[in-house]
Order: C-alpha cells, then structure tokens, then sequence
C-alpha cells in the first residue's frame, strides 16, 4: 500500500523568496519518487524524480527536493520564487521496483507568487 | 514533436449520452493510462494499460470502459455519462517498464468534460 500527502494545499509566496511545497509518504517498498507542475489549462510536466539513487534531486527550472527516508518527506524547494513558477504542484509516489503500474498522487498544492 | 493527444478539449453533454475521448501518443510507449482530476481530490487512476490488448483498473473505473487495439491509441468511453463524471481528464503515457524512473509519464494537456 502506498499513499502520499502534501500538506499544504495553498502557499503564497513572494517574488524572489523561496519556496517550500512540502510532500510526505508512505509505502510498502522502497518508493521512486516525483514532484510534477501543472500550469493553468495544460497537462502535467515532470519537475524532478528520485529513484533511490543521490537524495538530493536537481530538476528543472531551479527545483530540487531531497528524500528523507527517517522522515519519509520529499519536499520540494527553490531558492527565488519567479512569477512563472505560479501552478500546482503534485507530489507522487510508486513502488521502484518490478513492473509497477500504480502511482498515487497527492491532492495538490497550489502556488501562489505575489510582486 | 512528441507528444500525447487528446480530443476534445471541452465537451458538454447530456445524461446517457455516450461519449468517447480519444487519447494518442507518438512515442511507441507501451503503458498509458486515463486520470481524473477533481478539487482537492488530486488525480485519480481510472484504467491504465501495459501494452496492447491488455488493460486494467485503475482506482476509479466505476462507469468507464477502455481499449487498447493499437499500441498508439487509448479511447476512454462512457457508456452513459452520469453528471457526477464531469471532470478534467487526462491521458498519459510512458515508456513504463520496468522502473519508472527511467521512465515518467508524459500527459496529454486535458478533456474538461461536463456532464448536465
């Protein structure tokens, strides 16, 4: 069994200031896990992936998260908010290993980045 | 470019009206998959497909029925639409197999489906 949950449903953050959007599992098995952005009326894009290999995960756009397996969170961080990074974000979580063909997504965050 | 397809992107119908939307990937990926996206609810699996001719439920099938006949193709119909199926779809696909990491999801950009 598997479940994720983001715990900020809305956060508003200034231009130029950073950004947390936080995220925490669980799973049965050592878990891959993704962060993906949603802009208004488009489909999903993946920001960044963990796949049990370094913690600390680089994306796009100046994301990173860093898995933390104590506390299971995988939160989502940028150092300068830009207006552009306005979206949901979701976090999901799968099973890494074998054929795994279900993904649980959370209910979303959605960022908000004022002038 | 590649990409996932999906058409329409709005459609307003009636109670038991049947509908299809229509899902295409230009990628050979072997696994797709539908979503619903409600408020606050997140995105939920309603079926998804490991490669031709073979596909099962996802969380939320309940209504839905899909086939997968050609690698490239994923319709998505309601057989008759209810209104508590108005929603935003989204189709998926991946490489998918066997780490998803390797491999994650492209999305196609969504069906806003109103059911009155």
């Amino acid at each position: 069994a598997q479940s994720v949950t983001q715990l900020d449903s809305h956060v508003s953050v200034s231009e130029g200031t950073p950004v947390l959007l936080r995220c925490n599992y669980s799973s049965s098995y050592s878990p891959s896990l993704f962060w993906y952005v949603q802009h208004p009326n488009k489909g999903l894009q993946l920001l960044l992936k963990y796949t049990s290999a370094a913690t600390l995960v680089k994306g796009i756009n100046g994301f990173e998260a860093e898995f933390k397996k104590s506390e299971t969170s995988f939160h989502l961080t940028k150092p300068s908010a830009h207006m552009s990074d306005a979206a949901e974000y979701f976090c999901v979580v799968t099973p890494y290993t074998g054929t795994a063909s279900k993904l649980t997504f959370g209910t979303g965050t959605r960022l908000q980045v004022t002038l | 470019e590649a990409q996932v397809t999906q058409n329409p992107r709005y459609l307003i119908t009636v109670t038991g009206k049947k509908l299809t939307v229509t899902c295409s990937q230009n990628m050979n990926h072997e696994y797709m998959s539908w979503y619903r996206q409600d408020p606050g609810l997140g995105l939920r699996q309603i079926y998804y497909s490991m490669n031709v001719e073979v596909t099962d439920k996802g969380d939320v099938p309940e209504g839905y029925k899909v086939s997968r006949k050609e690698k490239r193709n994923f319709p998505l119909i309601l057989e008759s639409p209810s209104p508590n199926q108005t929603s935003l779809y989204f189709c998926a696909s991946s490489a998918g197999r066997p780490l998803w990491g390797n491999s994650p999801l492209h999305f196609g950009n969504g069906t806003r489906l109103t059911v009155t």
